[in-house]
């Protein structure tokens, strides 16, 4: 069954170092995702990506962030300068163009910012 | 400020019980409503999707949709131990149909 795949599974750094998340989300879906998790609380989302740009960000996605689609399968998030309330799982998701609305997840990459 | 309110439990239910959750929304445009199941350090994972009025069986999950009420609930029939997880209601909003999440219940299905 077709999945996303998300790389590192975890990842510590230190604080205002520079992070990149990968993702490669299913082949045939064309809008892609980042959520965030920080422990114990709720998934929230950060941005959408569609046809090379992004469609929609939240006030989290602020200017330390940003995403690129460097080829035809990779999905990245880059985080310039973490900070301590960065550390989090990240969740990459993508899902077909249809009216559904159906995510798919990947299964997360925690980032522990130390 | 679109929301999503779930009751954050823990719903405890013993094995074979009915677990009901509920969820309210505060957006009357969202169009698509969504459960998934997330267990401890894992990622979310779909269970339900539902977008017109009435109830949707699959298995022993059934979702129900009241758009009026703004409410949306996820029965599950003959709880196992292994349905014990959190469980997300998510709602689409925005241009993008982006996905608006609860907090979440955690339900634990006592053997």
């Amino acid at each position: 069954e077709p999945e996303v795949t998300q790389t590192p599974s975890h990842q510590v750094t230190q604080m205002g170092q520079e992070v990149i998340l990968r993702c490669v989300p299913i082949s045939n879906h064309l809008y892609f995702y980042w959520y965030r998790q920080i422990l114990g609380q709720k998934v929230e989302f950060l941005v959408s990506f569609y046809n090379n740009e992004i469609s929609e960000k939240s006030e989290i996605f602020d200017d330390q962030f940003s995403v690129e689609r460097p080829d035809g399968s990779n999905f990245t998030l880059k985080i310039r300068s973490t900070k301590l309330e960065d550390s989090a799982m990240y969740f990459c998701a993508s899902r077909l163009v249809d009216n559904t609305g159906e995510l798919f997840f990947g299964e997360g990459s925690r980032l522990t910012v130390l | 400020q679109k929301e999503v309110e779930q009751n954050s439990g823990p719903l405890s239910v013993p094995e074979g019980a009915i677990a009901s959750l509920n969820c309210t929304y505060s957006d009357r445009v969202s169009q698509s409503f969504f459960w998934y199941r997330q267990y401890s350090g894992k990622s979310p994972e779909l269970i339900m999707s539902i977008y017109s009025n009435g109830d949707k069986e699959d298995g022993r999950f059934t979702a129900q949709l009241n758009k009026a009420s703004q409410y949306v609930s996820l029965l599950i029939r003959d709880s196992q131990p292994s349905d014990s997880a959190t469980y997300l209601c998510a709602v689409n909003g925005g241009a993008t149909n982006k996905l608006i999440f609860g907090t979440g219940t955690l339900l634990a299905v006592q053997p």
